[in-house]
């Protein structure tokens, strides 16, 4: 079936430094949306990209959408103890009815 | 904001009970989803639902059952809780409009099965 890997799993960096995540698809994908889950909390919309090669910017974070529409990543800039979380992308599939398939997570660790 | 309200944060059931884990969400939401989230594995769709008394399997339906009598509420039923059902459950409801087809999560349901 569908699948939307993610990697790394895990990341710890020091603040100040940066941080990809990646998220690659099987199939081509409608559109991307990225989550972030705080630890004990539950994920909350970031944002989400629809067009071929779509770039957004939120602040210090970077989304970019695949121009194949099956990979996407997030880049965070000079890491700050708050972004901690894991960052979950998740793929568009448009089969009648619009699924949403998640990736397995990145989770960041975040050092002062 | 949407709220998505699951009533119960933390269970702790037997092998064999039937558990009930509801949802509740305050806008005129169609869409209605339930996950699991297992560390490693990510989230994975068990069952949603698209209208009042619709439902469809997800990835990963068997051992589960969901209820959609009205709108705002949609329940996840497991029939016979076995210890591989020990997870972080996580209903959902999907808004469609000007920000796209944003998903929105309650807090979660931890059930541990012994």
């Amino acid at each position: 079936g569908q699948q939307v890997m993610q990697i790394p799993q895990y990341q710890h960096v020091q603040e100040g430094e940066d941080f990809t995540t990646y998220c690659n698809s099987s199939t081509t994908l409608s559109n991307i949306q990225w989550y972030k889950q705080r630890p004990g909390g539950h994920p909350v919309f970031l944002i989400q990209l629809v067009k071929s090669g779509e770039v957004k910017k939120q602040k210090r974070l970077t989304f970019q959408f695949g121009e194949a529409k099956k990979n996407s990543s997030l880049h965070i800039t000079a890491t700050q103890t708050t972004d901690v979380g894991t960052y979950f992308c998740a793929g568009g599939v448009n089969t009648g009815f619009q699924k949403l398939v998640f990736g397995t997570g990145t989770r960041l660790l975040v050092s002062p | 904001d949407v709220k998505v309200t699951q009533s119960s944060r933390y269970l702790v059931k037997r092998t064999g009970e039937k558990v009930f884990l509801e949802c509740v969400q305050d806008m005129d939401h169609e869409n209605m989803f339930w996950y699991r989230q297992d560390p490693g594995l990510g989230l994975r769709l068990i069952y949603f639902s698209y209208d009042v008394k619709m439902k469809e399997k997800g990835d990963i339906p068997e051992g589960y059952s969901v209820s959609r009598e009205k709108k705002e509420r949609f329940s996840l039923i497991l029939e016979s809780a076995s210890t591989n059902q020990t997870s972080m459950y996580l209903c959902a409801a999907r808004y469609q409009g000007a920000r796209g087809n944003t998903i929105y999560f309650g807090e979660g349901s931890w059930l541990t099965v012994v």
